[in-house]
C-alpha cells in the first residue's frame, strides 16, 4: 500500500532563509507525487506534481521539488522564504492522477522576521 | 464553475442529528473525491466517484456515512447520527482524470456539539 511520511511536523526558518521539507512515500511503482499548501482557513492548493520524466520539478510560488528514487523521497525547497509562504504543506502520492492521493499528516511553517 | 465549491462553509450541529455537506466541482470534472481534515492530522480519503463507475467507498469510516453524485457533477456527503468525533473539516476535490492534479474546495468546518 502507498504511504508518505513528513517527518517534520513543524519547521521555523527566518525570512530570507532557505526551505526544505522532506517527504519520504512507500510505493512499489513509480509513484505520482504532490505537494500542496493551505494557508489558514483554506482549501488546498497545489504546488507541484511529478509524474515522470525530469525528476526536479518547478512549481508555483518559486517552490521546486526533487524526486530520489533511490532515496523514495520528494522534498520540496524554495531558496528564499517570504513571510507569506508560512502555511502547512502536505505532500500526497497516488497511482495515478484518477485515483484518490495519500496524504502525509503536513508539516507547518512558520516564518520568523 | 470557475473552482469547486462547497456549502455550507460552516455546520454546527447537534449530537445525533443528520447532516448533508455540498460539493459543486468544477464543469467537465469527471472524477470527485472527499477527503475529512481532523485537528493536527492529515488528510483522510472517504470516497471516490469517476464517471459513471461504482464508487471507491473504501475510507468511509462507518455505515453513518454516505455520498452520492447526481449527474456526474453536484455531490452530497451524508452523515447520519452525527457524534463529536465526526468534527472536522471535509473537504471535496475534482479532477478531469488527466494530469493537472486535484483542485479543493475551502471545506465545509463540521462542529457537532
Amino acid at each position: 500500500a502507498q504511504s508518505v511520511t513528513q517527518p517534520d511536523i513543524h519547521i521555523t526558518v527566518s525570512e530570507g532563509a532557505s526551505l526544505e521539507l522532506r517527504c519520504n512515500y512507500s510505493y512499489g511503482a513509480t509513484p505520482y507525487l504532490f505537494w500542496y499548501v493551505q494557508s489558514p482557513g483554506q482549501g488546498l492548493q497545489l504546488l507541484l506534481k511529478y509524474f515522470s520524466g525530469d525528476t526536479l520539478v518547478q512549481g508555483i510560488k518559486g517552490f521546486e521539488a526533487e524526486f530520489k528514487r533511490s532515496q523514495s523521497s520528494f522534498n520540496l525547497r524554495k531558496p528564499s522564504v517570504h513571510w507569506s509562504d508560512a502555511a502547512e504543506y502536505f505532500c500526497a502520492v497516488g497511482r495515478d492522477s484518477g485515483y484518490a492521493l495519500n496524504f502525509g499528516k503536513g508539516t507547518s511553517l512558520l516564518v520568523t522576521p | 464553475g470557475a473552482g469547486v465549491s462547497q456549502s455550507p462553509s460552516n455546520k454546527v450541529t447537534e449530537k445525533g442529528k443528520d447532516v448533508e455537506l455540498r460539493c459543486d466541482p468544477i464543469s467537465g470534472h469527471t472524477a470527485l473525491y472527499w477527503y475529512r481534515q481532523s485537528l493536527g492530522q492529515g488528510l483522510e480519503f472517504l470516497i471516490y466517484f469517476q464517471g459513471n463507475s461504482a464508487p471507491d467507498k473504501s475510507g468511509l469510516p462507518s455505515d453513518r456515512f454516505s455520498a452520492e453524485r447526481t449527474g456526474g457533477s453536484v455531490s452530497t456527503l451524508t452523515i447520519q447520527r452525527t457524534q463529536q468525533e465526526d468534527s472536522a473539516v471535509y473537504l471535496c476535490a475534482s479532477s478531469s482524470g488527466s494530469r493537472g492534479g486535484y483542485t479543493f474546495g475551502s471545506g465545509t468546518r463540521l462542529t457537532v456539539v
